[in-house]
């Protein structure tokens, strides 16, 4: 069965240090590889994905994410966090057979910032 | 160019009455899905469908629970009888085509809350 972990429900961090949100997957055929970000009372925002190819995903916001098949894993990284990027971000997992209609999510990491 | 829109943002009722939540997706866009998001918690595909059509309801609920996407008009969650378990936030999702390569774009979600 198909399965997304984030360990960490909630992380803290320094205004201007360093990011790196963890996503562990199971899942048995080709994945496909998402994050999200929530703010508060709004939406999912994309900020990128997976499909094929080179192993490191540049995205929106200054995110960045890695491939990792022999870990299973897709870390969400950022070099410098700010202010705005207090929020809930989650990982999500599709596939080819099914598509990136019927995404398994993560229960999410909540980040908060210390000025 | 208007996103995924639901309607009402927030929504109460009291056990046994029923709930109706809107979806109107992205301009263009003919195919939508249904998520549930309960606290503390990520978010859970419950239904894909087309227009005029369900296409996959592997994670509704098998009672109470139904989904539609008529020809003309929004999309519509409707849950008859509500139960405090129902609380959740109820996500919207569009994509243009076949989303096996594309991503989905949420909207900002309604809020049931049964009381």
């Amino acid at each position: 069965a198909q399965s997304v972990t984030q360990p960490d429900i909630h992380i803290t961090v320094s205004e201007g240090a360093s990011l790196e949100l963890r996503c562990n997957y199971s899942y048995g055929a080709t994945p496909y590889l998402f994050w999200y970000v929530q703010s508060p009372g709004q939406g999912l925002q994309l900020l990128l994905k997976y499909f094929s190819g080179d192993t490191l995903v540049q995205g929106i916001k200054g995110f960045e994410a890695e491939f990792k098949r022999s870990q299973s894993s897709f870390n969400l990284r950022k070099p410098s966090v700010h202010w705005s990027d207090a929020a809930e971000y989650f990982c999500a997992v599709g596939g080819a057979i099914q598509g990136a209609q019927k995404l398994v999510f993560g229960q999410g990491t909540r980040l908060t910032i210390n000025p | 160019n208007a996103g995924v829109m639901q309607n009402p943002r927030h929504l109460v009722r009291r056990r046994g009455q029923e709930a109706r939540l809107r979806c109107s997706p992205m301009k263009g866009h003919s195919h939508v899905y249904w998520y549930r998001q309960l606290p503390e918690e990520g978010l859970k595909f419950m239904v894909y469908l087309q227009k005029e059509n369900i296409i996959d309801e592997s994670g509704m609920p098998k009672e109470r629970f139904s989904a539609e996407f008529p020809k003309e008009g929004p999309s519509i969650l409707r849950i008859q009888q509500v139960v405090r378990g129902d609380s959740a936030a109820y996500f919207c999702a569009s994509s243009p085509r076949d989303p096996h390569f594309t991503t989905l774009h949420f909207g900002n979600g309604t809020r049931l809350t049964v009381t």
